[in-house]
């Protein structure tokens, strides 16, 4: 079944940039159904969603980050990356890539729902 | 910025119907969406589309929604019940995807 996997540094320095990559096994990226996207989970907090990718490259951005973040699919690996540049202690979170559903109705198209995650992957930002 | 809003814990016997709700502006437009979350565990979705239920989900999970507000119900909650509940939706736009602050379930 479709798989999702985490990769990257554990470890950023203030200022960097944190770069993930999502690996998607099982199933193919490039299927017109589904967005793909990164949400984080601080320490002990709730949940946030960073943004989302369809196979294309049309891209998502929460407001609040959109300013320090790309997202990028590479189709010929079935991957997609985020980056985050310029990153703080705030930033230190585990980060969840997941599988995002959409849909069309009479009110239009919208975003659905996560329903395949990655097991997620913490990343500390320290000097 | 759009938001979502759930109580930060429900507490309930075992056995018992657990309730989580979940308010925003946009959710008689928008569908939502429900993650139960265990310690060291990533999110499962057990509600989509307002009420719907992926397979392999209990169906002691249901959900409901009325005007801006979002219920999930657990029946008969059992002690595996235990854990944080996320609501999820988009704002009017549909483009815009929102977590409501969580809802820690303690089973009692």
């Amino acid at each position: 079944q479709l798989q999702l996997q985490e990769s990257g540094p554990g470890l950023v320095k203030p200022s960097e940039t944190l770069s993930l990559t999502c690996t998607v096994s099982g199933g193919s990226i490039s299927s017109s159904s589904y967005y793909w996207g990164w949400i984080r989970q601080p320490p002990g907090k709730g949940l946030e969603w960073i943004g989302s990718i369809y196979y294309s490259g049309s891209t998502y951005y929460n407001p609040s980050l959109k300013s320090r973040v790309t997202i990028s699919v590479d189709t010929s690996k079935n991957q997609f990356s985020l980056k985050l540049s310029s990153v703080t202690a705030a930033d230190t979170a585990v980060y969840y890539c997941a599988r995002l559903s959409y849909y069309y109705d009479s009110s239009g198209y919208s975003l659905g729902a996560f329903d395949i995650w990655g097991q997620g992957t913490m990343v500390t930002v320290s000097s | 910025s759009y938001e979502l809003t759930q109580p930060p814990s429900v507490s309930v016997s075992p056995g018992q119907t657990a309730r989580i709700t979940c308010s925003g502006d946009a959710l008689p437009k928008q569908y939502a969406y429900w993650y139960q979350q265990k310690p060291g565990q990533a999110p499962v979705l057990v509600i989509y589309k307002d009420s719907e239920r992926p397979s392999g989900i209990p169906e002691r999970f249901s959900g409901s929604s009325s005007g801006t507000t979002v219920t999930l119900t657990i029946s008969g909650v059992q002690a595996e019940d235990e854990a944080d509940y996320y609501c999820q939706s988009a704002d009017s736009s549909g483009t815009f995807v929102v977590f409501g602050g969580g809802t820690k379930l303690t089973v009692l």
